[in-house]
């Protein structure tokens, strides 16, 4: 089965760091397109980030310099390091596998981040 | 950049047909992609390429594109299909790889 579990939210002050974790099965994350989304308190997606195949990574403007999304192939796990979090970020962060360049499936179950002193 | 614009809310009576649409002027080079979201649930693609169901959405579900907007229509409307839309694309201006639209909230009476 084909399967995405995020890890590694949680609470966090303004300016702090945290690394968010999403563990694959039943594909191989090295050979996929891999991103992450994020989803405000009832506000719509906002695509983040992603890490191509070959390695090359984009970020959206909004966390560009402060996020960093990488992989572990020998885990099959996909990552995103976010530094000098603002109120803003708070968000369920998904991950999701971009198939064939256009469409994101599957979708892990997300993970909150609450970013408040 | 480049924009995927929704109506932000939509209401079908339980049985009818509903269209749902996204605009933007990447529509016009890639595919709409679409997806369900129930509260507290993670997106669920309904819709991708020019008009392909993944395994387990039914058939009820349907795509379409028409220079810059694309459509998910229900025919038949269902109470489970209350929920919120997203339509996503590349985006051709060329700023980021993908936009997502602002999401639909759709309510079946």
């Amino acid at each position: 089965e084909v399967q995405l579990v995020e890890t590694g939210g949680g609470l966090i002050q303004p300016g702090g760091s945290l690394r968010l974790s999403c563990a694959a099965s039943g594909f191989t994350v090295s050979s996929n397109y891999m991103s992450w989304v994020r989803q405000a308190p009832g506000k719509g997606l906002e695509w983040v980030s992603v890490i191509y195949s070959g390695g090359s990574t984009y970020y959206a403007d909004s966390v560009k310099g402060r996020f960093t999304i990488s992989r572990d192939n020998s885990k099959n796990t996909l990552y995103l390091q976010m530094n000098s979090l603002r109120a803003e970020d708070t968000a369920v962060y998904y991950c999701a596998r971009v198939n064939w360049d256009n469409w994101f499936d599957p979708w892990g179950q997300g993970t909150l981040v609450t970013v408040s002193s | 950049s480049s924009e995927l614009t929704q109506d932000p809310a939509v209401s079908v009576a339980l049985g009818q047909t509903v269209r749902i649409t996204c605009q933007g002027d990447s529509l016009r080079s890639y595919y709409a992609s679409w997806y369900q979201q129930k509260p507290g649930q993670a997106p669920v693609l309904v819709i991708y390429g020019k008009n392909n169901r993944p395994s387990g959405i039914p058939d009820r579900f349907s795509g379409s594109s028409s220079g810059n907007t694309a459509s998910l229509t229900i025919t038949g409307a269902q109470a489970e299909d209350e929920a919120d839309y997203y339509c996503n694309s590349r985006d051709s201006s060329g700023n980021h790889p993908w936009v997502f639209g602002g999401g639909t909230k759709l309510t079946v009476l």
